[in-house]
């Protein structure tokens, strides 16, 4: 059956060092992939979307990968802040002509000053 | 630009009783989709609208759900009758073409069963 993981549910990360999070998926063919932030009490936010013929997409001080061989995404924070404290939700499309999201569960993210 | 417009933000029900929720997706917005997030998980699709058209309805618990977008605007998801498990957060979302376009969501309504 088709899963997506996301690497483990909180992640604690010193102020100023860069965050990696990990979407792994499997029996999935994503014609793309998207990161979303979503804070407490409130709906998702989108930050990317990489295609599956793009290795690497950036924007301000984030930065997606996307590997279809290895069917996994990672999506990295530089310069990590208290603000940017968050979950963050993996989502790719669904395929097969719908084009709804299938979402991960989150990483729930810590910055600690 | 104003976002997606949803109501109520909370409700508490009993068991068996119905409810709706309201969505107002961003003007010229063509898609609009009801996601289900229950506590711990990520959002989970339940139906998804093409203007006013269903494009896919394969998650949507047909037997107490039901979904409608008259006009190809505002939307409204009922559940009746409702069940414990029903309990979680009912997010709209809106994006101008596809899911390839941003999607853009509300804030969402929290449904407590009881």
């Amino acid at each position: 059956s088709q899963k997506i993981e996301q690497n483990s549910e909180a992640l604690n990360i010193q102020e100023g060092k860069t965050a990696t999070l990990t979407c792994n998926y499997t029996n999935y063919s994503p014609a793309y992939l998207q990161w979303y932030r979503q804070d407490p009490g409130r709906g998702p936010v989108f930050l990317l979307l990489i295609r599956e013929n793009e290795k690497e997409k950036r924007k301000e001080r984030l930065k997606v990968t996307f590997d279809t061989t290895l069917k996994q995404s990672l999506f990295h924070i530089t310069a990590s802040q208290p603000a940017d404290s968050a979950t963050y939700l993996c989502a790719l499309d669904k395929g097969g002509g719908a084009d709804g999201l299938t979402f991960g569960k989150g990483t729930h993210l810590i910055i600690q000053p | 630009e104003a976002g997606v417009a949803q109501s109520p933000r909370y409700k508490i029900i009993e068991k068996r009783q119905s409810v709706a929720f309201w969505c107002n997706p961003i003007s010229g917005h063509a898609t609009l989709y009801w996601y289900q997030q229950i506590l711990g998980q990520g959002p989970k699709l339940l139906i998804q609208f093409q203007n006013n058209g269903v494009v896919d309805d394969s998650q949507l618990p047909k037997d107490r759900f039901s979904a409608e977008r008259l006009k190809g605007v505002d939307s409204t998801l009922k559940i009746q009758p409702a069940k414990l498990e029903d309990s979680a957060v009912y997010l709209c979302a809106s994006t101008l073409r596809d899911s390839l376009s941003q999607a853009f969501f509300g804030q969402g309504t929290r449904l407590t069963v009881v």
